[in-house]
Parts: structure tokens; sequence; C-alpha cells
């Protein structure tokens, strides 16, 4: 089955810099990739997602890259806030299966 | 738009016995998916369900079990509780043909 890795567990970045989080996979049939934020206490919320036939997608201070041949994507934040700290989870789907495998989330903090 | 709704919000059983959770969808949508989140743990995938039928299951062993109602509701059943069973079950909805996952604010279940 499907196993997604997550990296860095804990990442600590200063208010208005870059933060940069990264996930592999092993399923080549996986075509689906979200990224969700998780704020203490709350539900998982979705902030971006990819599908393997796109690179890259922006979505103002957030953007997704895919590299399908090296079967990595990356979470990339620029300008960070600090109601960007939260616990991010990336996750991955091959088509028509529909079961999300989850990475083991980045816990990110930004430094006032 | 009402949101992914879920019952009880904790829960708190001894070992051996059973719990029963309950999760409705958000309107129109007909695909429910549980999820269980362990302390320090990412997403674990337990359960699919579509139009009234299981899809898919995770790596669970039997005792986790569920069902979709005619509504598309859905109830998480665990039997004979293991203290490692202590968790936040997530349920997740979603629209036939879509791809996102929307997650309700879970159920904190603690075994003793």
């Amino acid at each position: 089955g499907e196993n997604v890795e997550q990296h860095p567990s804990t990442l600590s970045v200063q208010e208005g810099d870059s933060a940069v989080i990264k996930c592999t996979y092993s399923d080549s049939a996986s075509n689906y990739f979200p990224w969700y934020k998780q704020e203490l206490g709350k539900r998982p919320q979705l902030i971006i997602d990819i599908r393997s036939n796109v690179g890259e997608k922006k979505d103002q201070r957030i953007a997704v890259t895919l590299n399908k041949t090296a079967k990595h994507f990356s979470l990339h934040i620029t300008e960070t806030q600090p109601e960007d700290s939260a616990v991010y989870f990336c996750a991955a789907s091959p088509f028509g299966n529909e079961k999300l495998t989850f990475g083991t989330g980045t816990r990110l903090t930004i430094i006032p | 738009e009402a949101g992914v709704t879920q019952s009880p919000t904790h829960l708190i059983k001894t070992r051996g016995q059973q719990a029963t959770l309950r999760c409705s969808p958000i309107s129109g949508h007909t695909s429910v998916y549980w999820y269980q989140q362990a302390l320090g743990l990412g997403l674990q995938f337990l359960l699919w369900y579509d139009e009234g039928e299981e899809r898919n299951r995770g790596n669970f062993p039997p005792r986790f079990s569920g069902r979709q109602f005619p509504n598309y509701s859905s109830e998480l059943n665990v039997n004979a509780l293991e203290l490692e069973d202590s968790a936040l079950y997530l349920c997740a909805s979603k629209y036939r043909g879509d791809n996102e996952q929307f997650f309700g604010p879970g159920t904190r279940l603690t075994v003793l």
C-alpha cells in the first residue's frame, strides 16, 4: 500500500520568512496530493491540493510543487505570519481509491 | 452550509467495552470517511462508506466496524476496547466527483 513520509516533524521560522515542508510517497498510482492545516484543537482543513497532471500550483502565499518522477511533493509558505502556526499534513491518494494516506505531520511555529 | 458534525465530543470508556461514534456529513455529500488520529501520529485511514456500502477499510482489526445510513450519516463502532484505541476519531465527507474531504471536529475517545 501507499506510504507517505513527511519532513521535518517540527519547523520554526521567523515571521516574514519562508517555510518548506517536504513529502515523499511510494505508490506511483497516486495522483491526488492535498495539504491540510490543523490548528490546535480544531479540525484539519484543506489549504491546497494538486493533481499529478500539474507540476505546481499557487494560491496567494501558499504553493505546492510535485515531482512525479522522484515521487515527492512540497508545500511552500512565503511571508509567514503568526496565524500560519499549526500542524500541516500532506496526503496522497490513487485515482479511484479515494483513501487518503497521510504523512505524520509538521508542527510549524512562526516566531514573531 | 453546515459542516460535518460528530457526536459525542468526548467519550470515556473502560477496556473491553464498546464505543459508538456518529457522523453527519455535509448535505449532498454521499461519501463518509473515518480516520484515527492517535497522539503524535498522523491520520490513519479506517473506513470509507459510499451510498450505504463499505468501499474500503484500512489496516485495523475487525472490531472496528461501521455503517452508513440511507441519509448518508454514519456510525463507527469499536468493540472490545483496548487502551491503545484512545485517540481522536475524525469523520470526513465528500461530494461524489470532487476530491476535497471535509472534516468534522472529531470525537475524543479515552479508554481507561
